[in-house]
C-alpha cells in the first residue's frame, strides 16, 4: 500500500536550518511528482512547494521563496525539503503528498506529517 | 494571485445534505479538488476535477463546478462527515497551488 513518512521535524532556532524528509513506498516513486504542503498550528492548509517527477521542474510558494528548496532522490524513493532561515511563521505541521504524473493533478495520498517548531 | 474562499463553518442535522462552497474568480475553468481533515489526521482527497470520486469514497460525496462557484455536496450526513474541507485547484498564471480556507463541518 502507498506509505508517505515525513520525518526530521523539531525544535529549532529562528534563523538556523533544517531538512525534512518524505520516504515513498508501495508506489512507483519516480513516476509521481511530489509536495510539501504545511499546515500552522489551528490553521488551514498552505502549499509549500512541488517538484516534478524527474526533478527538473520546481515551483514553491512566495512565502517560502529564496528561503526552503524541494528536492528529490528517486533511486531513494525520497523527497526533501531544506529550509534555510527559518522564521517563527514556519511553525507548522508539514506534509508531503504525491500527484499522479502532473503538478496539477490532485493530491491524492498524503503522509501524516511532521511537526516543526521555531522559537528561541 | 488566485483566491479561492469558503465559508467557515457549515452546520447540518444527521440524515440532511450539506453544501459546501468554493468561490473563485471564473472558477469554472479550473479543476477543483476537495479534502477532507478530520482532527488531528492527515488530508484524505474524497472529490476531484470537479466531481470524480477515488476509490473507497462513497457515493454520498459528490461535487459541481459552475460559474465562479465550485460545490462540495454531501448527502445523508454522518456524525463520521465531521470535519474540515478544504477547496484546491492549481493556478496556472503563477503555478503555485491554492487552498481554500476550509470550512468546519459540523453535524449537528
Amino acid at each position: 500500500q502507498v506509505q508517505l513518512v515525513e520525518s526530521g521535524g523539531g525544535v529549532v532556532q529562528p534563523g538556523r536550518s533544517l531538512r525534512l524528509s518524505c520516504a515513498a513506498s508501495g508506489f512507483t516513486f519516480s513516476t509521481y511528482a511530489m509536495h510539501w504542503v504545511r499546515q500552522a498550528p489551528g490553521k488551514g492548509l498552505e502549499w509549500v512547494a512541488v517538484i516534478s517527477d524527474d526533478g527538473s521542474n520546481k515551483y514553491s510558494a512566495d512565502s517560502v521563496k529564496g528561503r526552503f528548496t524541494i528536492s528529490r532522490d528517486n533511486s531513494k524513493n525520497t523527497l526533501y525539503l531544506q529550509m534555510n532561515s527559518l522564521r517563527a511563521e514556519d511553525t507548522a505541521v508539514y506534509y508531503c503528498s504525491r500527484v499522479n504524473v502532473v503538478v496539477t493533478a490532485p493530491l491524492d495520498y498524503w503522509g501524516q506529517g511532521t511537526l516543526v517548531i521555531v522559537s528561541s | 494571485s488566485y483566491v479561492l474562499t469558503q465559508p467557515p463553518s457549515v452546520s447540518v442535522a444527521p440524515g440532511q445534505t450539506a453544501r459546501i462552497s468554493c468561490g473563485g474568480n471564473n472558477i469554472e475553468t479550473k479543476g477543483v479538488h476537495w479534502y477532507q481533515q478530520r482532527p488531528g489526521q492527515a488530508p484524505v482527497l474524497v472529490v476531484y476535477d470537479d466531481s470524480d470520486r477515488p476509490s473507497g469514497i462513497p457515493e454520498r460525496f459528490s461535487g459541481s463546478n459552475s460559474g465562479n462557484t465550485a460545490t462540495l455536496t454531501i448527502s445523508r450526513v454522518e456524525a463520521g462527515d465531521e470535519a474540515d474541507y478544504y477547496c484546491q485547484v492549481w493556478d496556472y498564471i503563477s503555478d503555485h497551488v491554492v487552498f481554500g480556507g476550509g470550512t468546519k463541518l459540523t453535524v449537528l
